[in-house]
């Protein structure tokens, strides 16, 4: 199937923990996402990469690291995890247009307790 | 900075009737993209319509129909024929089409909809 697939789907891990989440499109796209997902649902980006070149980091704290080993792959690491990083994480790809829509991952529901 | 402003947390409609989910941005670009995702409870993000502010023909989808006024910057879905299956949250989202922008997608706080049987 043809998706932007993402795992692990759910993540439950203590404090301090270092955590990564992979993503993989394979739909030939140049750009890929990270959006974080709130408790109030509100979606934010936290990074875009074309081409494996980080474009946009929007003020997210360096212990979330994104890696892109190639353009259908962009895994997010994250050190020292902290309560406030519960979230659902949301992996998107889409074409360098921008009238082309971000297809997005199922999601991955970090639980930090 | 572009914004996205869904004024409306929750909305509710009876089956088959119609509803109608606001939506207003601010930008002072002058071409760009707007979207319409759906999140049903399995969250999955589904792309519902898009928009383009160059054309002044609003966009449909079957019973998805926006109502695109740029001057006013308003960008409003109207559902026609509601199903229970539409019942999800809406998100209202904006793309730039300048470089630095154009790298993502903005989004509104998104609307809730509940379809009533």
């Amino acid at each position: 199937d043809t998706a932007v697939s993402q795992t692990p789907k759910y993540l439950v891990t203590q404090m301090g923990n270092d955590k990564s989440i992979k993503c993989e499109q394979n739909l030939g796209h140049d750009t890929m996402y990270w959006y974080k997902q709130d408790s109030k649902k509100f979606l934010k980006i936290m990074f875009s990469y074309n081409n494996k070149e980080l474009i946009i980091n929007e003020t997210v704290p360096n212990r979330f690291s994104p890696k892109s080993p190639d353009k259908a792959h962009l895994n997010l690491h994250i050190n020292s995890l902290e309560l406030g990083d519960s979230a659902v994480y949301f992996c998107a790809s889409s074409q360098v247009a921008p009238n082309s829509p971000l297809h997005f991952g199922n999601g991955t529901r970090l639980t930090v307790t | 900075a572009q914004t996205v402003t869904q004024s409306q947390p929750e909305m509710s409609v009876q089956e088959a009737e119609t509803v109608t989910l606001s939506c207003t941005y601010d930008t002072s670009e002058s071409d760009y993209y707007l979207f319409w995702y759906k999140q049903p409870p399995s969250r999955q993000m589904i792309l519902v319509i898009r928009q383009e502010a160059y054309k002044q023909q609003n966009a449909t989808e079957n019973r998805f129909s926006v109502n695109f006024q740029k001057a006013a910057k308003s960008f409003s879905l109207k559902i026609s024929d509601s199903q229970l299956g539409d019942a999800a949250m809406y998100f209202c989202a904006y793309r730039s089409t300048t470089q630095g922008g154009s790298e993502k997608l903005v989004f509104g706080k998104g609307t809730k909809l509940t379809v009533n049987p």
